[in-house]
């Protein structure tokens, strides 16, 4: 298994507070992925990475910001938490984004 | 342009073989092929290339027609751990670069003893 984890695993915070989900990784990958899952949608991306303070928005950026300041951690904030960003957040990394990419566990956060 | 799988959902008795399609509306790179247990992340199943060949491990194979932009994957003698929802993720050539993959909004599938 591709060494990623995700922090926190499980978080419930109320609307209009920060939060911030960390992704990390042992396998030196080039490129990192935020996805968000939600039913009858499958994966969306979010934001992603193509190196050290290099991200690009992906489908569903609004709302959200990213962070990558070392090869191994890619940080994912939401300024201000609203009850639609509850969902299911996945991390992902791939060696170049023409190879698979590998998922974490994922982070359930409820927005309450 | 988000791929559409189909079906939706398939439930199958264990032995039973299934058939998991994926349909992109614009030229293919490649398809990435994921399954998903209930509560857990994605797990790769396997990658089609563009000019590729057919791959597979166990009983589980999949093809890549790039003229009609489809993908299916085979499940053969399907087992009760075969049970979950597989996803495509379907990769674009964008001046020699893939560019990111769309994920399809998956296939259920249940298999019961």
């Amino acid at each position: 298994d591709a060494g990623i984890t995700q922090s926190p695993r499980h978080k419930v915070t109320e609307t209009g507070t920060p939060v911030t989900l960390r992704c990390h990784q042992t396998e030196n990958h080039r490129y990192m992925y935020w996805y968000r899952q939600d039913p009858g949608h499958g994966l969306r991306l979010i934001h992603y990475s193509y190196g050290v303070k290099d991200t690009d928005k992906g489908e569903v950026s609004d709302g959200y910001s990213v962070s990558r300041s070392k090869t191994e951690d890619f940080l994912l904030t939401l300024e201000s938490a609203t009850s639609s960003q509850t969902s299911v957040y996945f991390c992902a990394i791939s060696g170049t984004d023409q190879e698979t990419q590998y998922f974490g566990p994922g982070t359930r956060l409820l927005v309450l | 342009q988000q791929p559409v799988q189909s079906p939706q959902a398939v439930i199958l008795r264990e032995g039973e073989d299934a058939v998991i399609n994926c349909s992109s509306s614009k030229a293919l790179y490649s398809v990435h092929w994921y399954r998903q247990k209930h509560g857990e992340a994605p797990v790769f199943l396997m990658i089609l290339l563009k000019g590729g060949e057919q791959k597979g491990h166990d009983k589980i194979s999949a093809s890549f027609n790039e003229k009609k932009q489809q993908s299916s994957l085979y499940l053969t003698a399907s087992q009760l751990s075969y049970s979950g929802t597989y996803f495509c993720g379907t990769g674009g050539n964008y001046g020699g670069s893939q560019g990111n993959l769309i994920f399809g909004k998956g296939t259920k599938l249940s298999v019961k003893p």
